[in-house]
């Protein structure tokens, strides 16, 4: 299996509403992460996790949590979403957090819509 | 603080027309570049490394540390090559690994 798989694909969701977003993979990466990306703009990092550690967190408000549950798995979770929050989100992994040589391997994101 | 720079957000080439798409970084260490590119409704996935020094798809990409610069050329496009490419550098620390990317150059490849 060489995939990052998310799920949902799509997601609408309410400003008072509780979701949350799922990552896996199976290549035996220890390190993944969480991508912001707006309409025609490059993904912005949200989240580094190494080795099932939270490593870098860039400024994100805290109504985004992320979790990593295990070596495979990435969640984030989210709570009080504003409007502008809508947009794809994106789960990557890598082999590990030192190892970038070898490039990311992406998901194919989460759209999400904030109402 | 590291930056990639893409400076054509857009370029139009015709089929077998060369191609070359820009892109210069700033970094006071030792960089890892890539270009990544999704096609339409596909995902993001990685096209070339520098370390590699490959040929994927017919496009290379050499880095030139004296003028920061990492460009994607291909001798001739193909249709098929119409998609949004990214420019990355990889930041390693100590507290882990961070991909940056530039604002992205859409390719379209016309008949």
């Amino acid at each position: 299996d060489t995939e990052v798989t998310q799920t949902p694909k799509h997601l609408v969701m309410g400003m008072t509403n509780k979701k949350s977003l799922k990552c896996e993979q199976h290549m035996g990466h220890r390190a993944m992460y969480w991508y912001k990306q707006k309409a025609k703009k490059p993904p912005e990092l949200m989240f580094v996790y190494s080795y099932e550690k939270l490593s870098i967190n860039e400024s994100v408000p805290s109504r985004f949590s992320p979790e990593c549950p295990n070596s495979s798995l990435l969640n984030l979770h989210l709570h009080a979403l504003q409007p502008e929050d809508s947009a794809l989100y994106l789960c990557a992994s890598s082999q590990d957090g030192s190892g970038a040589n070898y490039g990311y391997t992406f998901g194919s994101g989460t759209r999400l819509t904030v109402v | 603080a590291q930056r990639v720079t893409q400076p054509e957000k857009l370029l139009s080439v015709f089929k077998g027309a060369p191609v070359e798409l820009k892109c210069n970084y700033s970094y006071s260490g030792s960089p890892e570049l890539f270009w990544y590119v999704q096609y339409s409704r596909q995902r993001l996935q990685l096209l070339l490394r520098h370390i590699s020094r490959e040929s994927i798809k017919g496009f290379t990409a050499d880095l030139n540390k004296g003028e920061t610069s990492f460009h994607l050329k291909k001798p001739f496009a193909q249709e098929e090559d119409s998609a949004m490419y990214y420019c990355a550098l990889t930041v390693t620390n100590n507290a882990g690994n961070m991909l940056t990317f530039g604002g992205g150059t859409r390719l379209m490849v016309k008949p």
